[in-house]
């Protein structure tokens, strides 16, 4: 079946400006994270959702992030008032339940650039 | 608390050599390790996981790792590498004595010379 898919691929935007990363889990995923990859450097946790219960929001660096998930479906994560040290690749990733043994199937990831 | 320290962040080995990349990992409770390759420009692909089963681990593309809890280790291993392993790895840790979320180290980044 289809993969962890992601939108857009790339997006470049100007300082200031609002953007809004897509991510579509595998079907019959609950869990859903996402996470923050910065040049040169390992995956930093943002947010991780559950079915319906409240969201983890412990990774997300400040106010300016948020995100979102409609059931066991679509997620958006919208970064509001782009600042440049928000740009990295933003990974979304997927799994079957929330457990210690899940593995989480990624997606490509969406390149986001703030001049 | 969790945390996972992949000791070197680059490793550089010849065709045909053997493959060693170090994590090292703690945790509250039994975790679960995992390994997982990022190839340039393309997705997280897990490599093998450790479930508190069996402690050496067989993944894919010739790789495996041994958990050693005594030395809070989870070290990956091929006896010979292809040109095409040429990646970055990343150990990951998670807990499974109640929920926590996945702990990754800052990746490996394996160079392999022909």
């Amino acid at each position: 079946g289809a993969g962890v898919s992601q939108s857009p691929s790339n997006k470049v935007t100007e300082k200031g400006k609002d953007v809004e990363l897509r991510c579509d889990p595998i079907s019959g995923h609950t869990a859903l994270y996402w996470y923050r990859q910065r040049l040169g450097q390992g995956l930093e946790f943002l947010i991780y959702f559950q079915g319906n219960s409240a969201p983890d929001k412990s990774g997300l660096p400040s106010d300016r992030f948020s995100a979102e998930r409609t059931g066991e479906s679509v997620s958006t994560l919208t970064i509001q008032r782009t600042q440049q040290e928000d740009s990295a690749v933003y990974l979304c990733a997927s799994s079957l339940m929330v457990a210690g043994a899940d593995t989480q199937y990624f997606g490509p990831g969406t390149r986001l650039t703030v001049l | 608390a969790q945390s996972v320290t992949q000791l070197d962040s680059h490793v550089s080995v010849s065709e045909g050599t053997p493959v060693l990349l170090r994590c090292n990992y703690s945790s509250s409770y039994s975790p679960s390790l995992f390994w997982y390759v990022q190839h340039p420009n393309k997705g997280l692909q897990l490599l093998l996981k450790y479930t508190s089963a069996a402690t050496l681990v067989k993944g894919i593309n010739g790789f495996e790792a041994e958990f050693k809890k005594s030395e809070t280790s989870f070290h990956l291993t091929k006896p010979s590498a292809h040109m095409s392993d040429a990646a970055e790895y990343f150990c990951v840790v998670s807990a499974s004595g109640g929920y926590q979320k996945v702990t990754f180290g800052t990746g490996t980044k394996l160079q392999v010379i022909p």
